[in-house]
Parts: C-alpha cells; sequence; structure tokens
C-alpha cells in the first residue's frame, strides 16, 4: 500500500514569492493533516480536515496561508507571499475515520521550504 | 506555556543504559496519549499508544498518570538504532486533533 505522497521534497525560494505543497494521502483515508515543524520542535497543527471539509484551521495564518482539499483526496498548501520565518518543514499526514488503533498518523516525507 | 512539554535533552547514553523520558500535558481533557518517533530528517512514526494500566512493548514501558498529567516513556539495554527524537503527543476530546511536544533527541553511544 502507498504511503501519504507530498511534492516537492525541497523548495528554496526568495522572499515575497509563493509556494505551493501538494499531499496525496493513503487511499481511503478521510482525515488529513497539514503540520509544520521547525528545527528542534514537534510538529504544529496548520489545518485538518474531514473529507474535503476544513474542520480545524485555527492555527492557520489565513494572511498568507490558504489550503484546499478539492474531492476529500488530495491537498494543497500555499503560502503568498513567503517570508523569511516561514522555513521550515512542512508534513502532511492523514489517517482513516475512528483509526484502529487510535492515533495512528501516517506521516509524509515532508516538503522542506527554506526562504532566502 | 506549551499545552505539551517535554524533558529537553539531549540524552547521550551508552549501549545497555535504561533511559527514561517525561512528558507533561496540560489540557486536562485530553483523551488518548502515545509516543512517536522521529528520526534525523525522517517522518514521525507511532511507536506506542498509552494506556492507563501502563503498557509494555519489548524493551519499551509506557505510563500515565492522569491525575498529575503526567506521561514517561522507560527504555531498556538501549541499542544503538534507539538514537532518534521521541514525540510526546495527546489528543483533544473526539480523539482526532493531535497535539505534539517538542520531542527529546536521544543518542545512544557505542
Amino acid at each position: 500500500e502507498a504511503g501519504v505522497v507530498q511534492s516537492p521534497r525541497y523548495k528554496i525560494i526568495e522572499k515575497k514569492q509563493p509556494v505551493a505543497f501538494w499531499c496525496n494521502p493513503i487511499s481511503g483515508h478521510n482525515t488529513l493533516y497539514w503540520y509544520l515543524q521547525n528545527l528542534g520542535q514537534g510538529p504544529e497543527l496548520l489545518i485538518r480536515y474531514e473529507n474535503e471539509e476544513a474542520v480545524d484551521d485555527s492555527q492557520l495564518p489565513k494572511d498568507r496561508f490558504s489550503a484546499e482539499r478539492l474531492k476529500g483526496v488530495d491537498s494543497t498548501l500555499k503560502i503568498q507571499p513567503a517570508e523569511l520565518g516561514d522555513s521550515a518543514v512542512y508534513l502532511c499526514a492523514s489517517s482513516p475515520a475512528g483509526a484502529v488503533p487510535a492515533g495512528e498518523l501516517f506521516f509524509g516525507e515532508g516538503s522542506r521550504l527554506t526562504v532566502l | 506555556r506549551k499545552e505539551v512539554e517535554q524533558d529537553p535533552g539531549p540524552f547521550n547514553v551508552p549501549e545497555g543504559a535504561t533511559v527514561a523520558f517525561n512528558c507533561t500535558y496540560s489540557n486536562s481533557a485530553s483523551q488518548s496519549f502515545f509516543w512517536y518517533r522521529q528520526d534525523c530528517r525522517k517522518e514521525p512514526k507511532l511507536l506506542m499508544s498509552v494506556y492507563s494500566s501502563g503498557n509494555e512493548d519489548g524493551r519499551f514501558t509506557a505510563q500515565l498518570n492522569r491525575a498529575s498529567q503526567y506521561i514517561s516513556l522507560l527504555i531498556r539495554d538501549s541499542k544503538l538504532s534507539d538514537s532518534a527524537t521521541y514525540l510526546c503527543v495527546v489528543t483533544h476530546p473526539g480523539g482526532q486533533n493531535f497535539v505534539f511536544g517538542p520531542g527529546t533527541r536521544l543518542s545512544v553511544l557505542p
């Protein structure tokens, strides 16, 4: 079974440029998460989707970040314009509804963003 | 104050040592508890769930104290391959919002 797929793996951009990350979750997983992870820190939730509905986007900086999950499968996270402080790893994770055992978040390898 | 806090680390221990990690959480309504492992420049992966009665998986033992809002992970007979960052994770009521601690890095030395 294919895991969570993210692209690109690495992205280097100049500040004020836009950037987009793509995530394809495990087939059949209804819940999709975007996390941000800074060096030496744990992942921090940006947004959670249940199917195509964003059920928790309270931590998403909506002035520059946006996300979508069309048709409840793939998802895209966009930053426009990027700032120096956005340099981090953006992790996508998925889990089936009613996951058993609870807590098995399946992560992609992440997209590492460097803003110059 | 972060919702989930962990020992700052890093922990540098010799092979064969026993090491314990501590974690505290501030939301008394937290529902489920886990330890995830993250290798350098890799994604986090579930190590084990933590149950109120305590649970063991081989060399790993996890404990939960709901009254003290405290979680622990004990690793016995450390191996070089145990070197990683260990992330304490709790969920909010409803079980779908996962909150990660900052992690504790472990280096097992030969």
